[in-house]
């Protein structure tokens, strides 16, 4: 399996711009999780679905960030609109047994 | 509901000697813990896992863990460092039958030549 995959690994766009970012988990994960990892706040849990259902979205910040899971295979964390202190780098993990696998991050600059 | 401490945000070793990496836990039920290593510009990596089998767990890359129940703690080890192991280490809980992971807030460990 190649692992978790996350598109685009870096992201540039100015302020106000919307921002998508995706996530193809591991074939037959049935968990999926969303982190956001800055210097200041260190490794932070977004939001995670299990079965594509979203099952905890406490720690999406704010209204402007939404995620999605259409299908087993695919997940995107949306911002919009973007702001500087969006600026971080951003995982997805996902899971059937309880151990997570993390995907290589995005890290997206907010300018 | 369960928590992370990891007592050092940074530990410097010198290359060949022993690493000691400290975590404790709280938890209400028999957790299940792991250790993630993150390397610069990486993403995280299990290292290891303790999921109520021995309470000696060993991972990849020579660490390992022991699991001690009566001091609430799951320290982190490795006999001889080596300048690869130079990262941030993550302690992670998770109680049975809850979806969610712990994380802590990370130790970085850097090595000394």
């Amino acid at each position: 399996d190649a692992g978790v995959i996350q598109s685009p690994r870096h992201e540039v766009t100015e302020m106000g711009q919307e921002v998508t970012l995706r996530c193809k988990p591991i074939s037959g994960h049935d968990y999926l999780f969303w982190y956001r990892q800055t210097m200041m706040r260190g490794l932070e849990l977004l939001i995670y679905f299990n079965n594509n259902v979203p099952i905890d979205d406490s720690g999406m910040p704010e209204d402007r960030f939404s995620a999605k899971m259409p299908n087993a295979s695919f997940s995107t964390l949306k911002i919009q609109p973007s702001e500087p202190r969006d600026s971080a780098v951003y995982f997805c993990a996902s899971t059937s047994t309880g151990e997570q696998y993390f995907g290589p991050g995005t890290r997206l600059t907010v300018t | 509901a369960q928590s992370v401490t990891q007592l050092d945000s940074h530990v410097s070793v010198s290359e060949g000697t022993p690493v000691l990496l400290r975590c404790n836990y709280s938890s209400s039920y028999s957790p299940s813990l792991f250790w993630y290593v993150q390397h610069p510009n990486k993403g995280l990596q299990l290292l290891l896992k303790y999921t109520s089998a021995a309470t000696l767990v060993k991972g990849i890359n020579g660490f390992e863990a022991e699991f001690k129940k009566s001091e609430t703690s799951f320290h982190l080890t490795k006999p001889s460092a080596h300048m690869s192991d130079a990262a941030e280490y993550f302690c992670v809980v998770s109680d049975p039958g809850d979806d969610k992971i712990i994380f802590g807030k990370g130790t970085r460990l850097h090595i000394l030549p």
